[in-house]
């Protein structure tokens, strides 16, 4: 069956622009995360959905990051006024159920790079 | 922050040689998970082994937990050009249930 997909997968964008990044969890899957990869690094938190509800958005570094997930399934990752600092790979990743104890199926991820 | 530190950062062994690789965390978990990255298949959980668990095997992988150590390892026998890849070791933070802690991570490189 289909994967985890995210869109786009690579996105250049001028200091200052505003992004949006697009995932498409596995269907059924309840929990949906957002992660943000930089070069030889593991991925870092950033934010949690159990549905559409927002859990945790702790690892969010800035108020200039928002995600939401209106109806449970697809999930959009904005980020306002993007810097360079914000260049990284965004992955997103669903689970069947609520919980850490469960497998995370990841998608290929989002490459931005802000110039 | 980092829950989860891999060790060694990097290596880099003969194909058919084992590999070892370990991960130290901070606090108490639930369960321990870990993962593989390369370029061709992004992100794969390989393996989660629980709090309760001392060891669990999959296919090449062997998987150890020592909770009174804090620190798990993943040994990778006979190994392939295909197992090249960084890995990763995930915690939860044992107190709550959601999201997952992801380490530095172990580069692995299989000399042919």
């Amino acid at each position: 069956g289909a994967g985890v997909s995210q869109s786009p997968r690579y996105k250049v964008a001028k200091r200052g622009q505003d992004v949006a990044l697009r995932c498409d969890p596995i269907s059924g899957h309840v929990s949906l995360f957002w992660y943000q990869q930089a070069l030889g690094q593991g991925p870092e938190f950033l934010t949690y959905f159990q549905n559409e509800a927002q859990l945790d958005k702790s690892g969010l570094p800035s108020d200039r990051f928002f995600a939401e997930r209106p109806e449970g399934s697809v999930s959009t990752l904005k980020i306002q006024r993007t810097q360079q600092e914000d260049s990284a790979v965004y992955l997103c990743a669903s689970s069947l159920v609520a919980g850490s104890s469960y497998e995370q199926y990841f998608g290929p991820g989002t490459r931005l790079t802000v110039t | 922050s980092q829950q989860g530190e891999e060790d060694p950062q990097a290596l880099s062994i003969q194909e058919g040689e084992n590999a070892t690789m370990n991960c130290s965390y901070k606090t108490s978990i639930n369960n321990l998970q870990w993962y593989r990255q390369n370029s061709g298949r992004g992100l794969v959980h390989l393996i989660l082994i629980r709090s309760n668990e001392r060891e669990k095997h999959s296919g090449r992988l062997r998987v150890t937990l020592d909770t009174s150590k804090k620190s798990s390892s993943l040994l990778i026998t006979a190994s392939r050009a295909a197992d090249t890849a960084s890995y990763f070791c995930a915690t939860d933070e044992g107190n709550r249930d959601d999201k997952i802690i992801f380490g530095k991570g172990t580069r692995l490189h299989i000399l042919p």
